[in-house]
């Protein structure tokens, strides 16, 4: 199974600013989404991360808010932009692998913070 | 939107068998049966599939009605470590963006000593 890494594991951030989310897996792997999950709810797809091309964002997400890049089949970063306390959640990654096995795995997640 | 129904909530007992439903009533012919878990704080881990066979693997055993509109997950032994919120999900097994899977609000499994 792919081991995904995801930076940073948290972050207490002001309101306003925006923070970077990086998510690195070991193999290359087809496909690479983003999900939101608001605390003590279930999880949200933001958009799936197309290697070499625009992100495909999910109905109430837009590229202003969440820019994301996918520069290889490896490494993928999402961006929260002009933060505001709602957007605390965690912020997971999650890939399909290349080949027969389409298991979904996740990273562990970033857990933001806005204040 | 999610295309699976669950209970919010379940109990069991350590050691005893704990069976999680799921309602997919809309299920079309080429879409599988996932189920997913999540323990608290960590991200979601798969635990298996299924098409309209029973399937079981280490970890658990999924039956699939013969109508495929529902079906059930077993942990044939619960313990402790198996508390966390599982989801049952439905989507194509291959298909590119399909590949996306959208999570409905899942069952709360407790597990009680």
């Amino acid at each position: 199974s792919a081991v995904i890494s995801q930076k940073p594991s948290r972050d207490i951030c002001q309101r306003g600013t925006s923070l970077t989310i990086q998510c690195q897996v070991d193999s290359q792997v087809t496909m690479m989404f983003w999900y939101r999950q608001q605390p003590g709810q279930s999880l949200t797809l933001i958009a799936t991360a197309n290697q070499g091309s625009e992100a495909t964002y999910e109905s109430g997400f837009v590229i202003d808010k969440f820019p994301i890049s996918r520069p290889n089949l490896t490494f993928s970063t999402l961006t929260v932009s002009n933060m505001s306390p709602e957007d605390s959640s965690i912020y997971l990654c999650s890939v399909v692998e290349t080949g027969a096995n389409t298991e979904a795995f996740f990273g562990q997640g970033t857990r933001l913070t806005v204040v | 939107d999610a295309k699976t129904t669950q209970p919010p909530s379940m109990d069991c007992a350590e050691g005893r068998a704990a069976n999680l439903p799921c309602n997919h009533s809309t299920i079309s012919g080429n879409e599988y049966v996932y189920w997913y878990r999540q323990i608290h704080s960590q991200g979601p881990q798969y635990i298996i599939h299924g098409l309209k066979n029973n399937e079981t693997n280490e970890m658990a055993s999924l039956i699939i009605t013969e109508d495929r509109k529902s079906s059930t997950l077993i942990l044939p032994h619960a313990t402790l470590r198996d508390t966390a919120v599982y989801y049952c999900i439905v989507r194509p097994r291959y298909g590119g963006a399909t590949n996306k899977l959208i999570f409905g609000t899942g069952t709360l499994l407790a597990v009680q000593p």
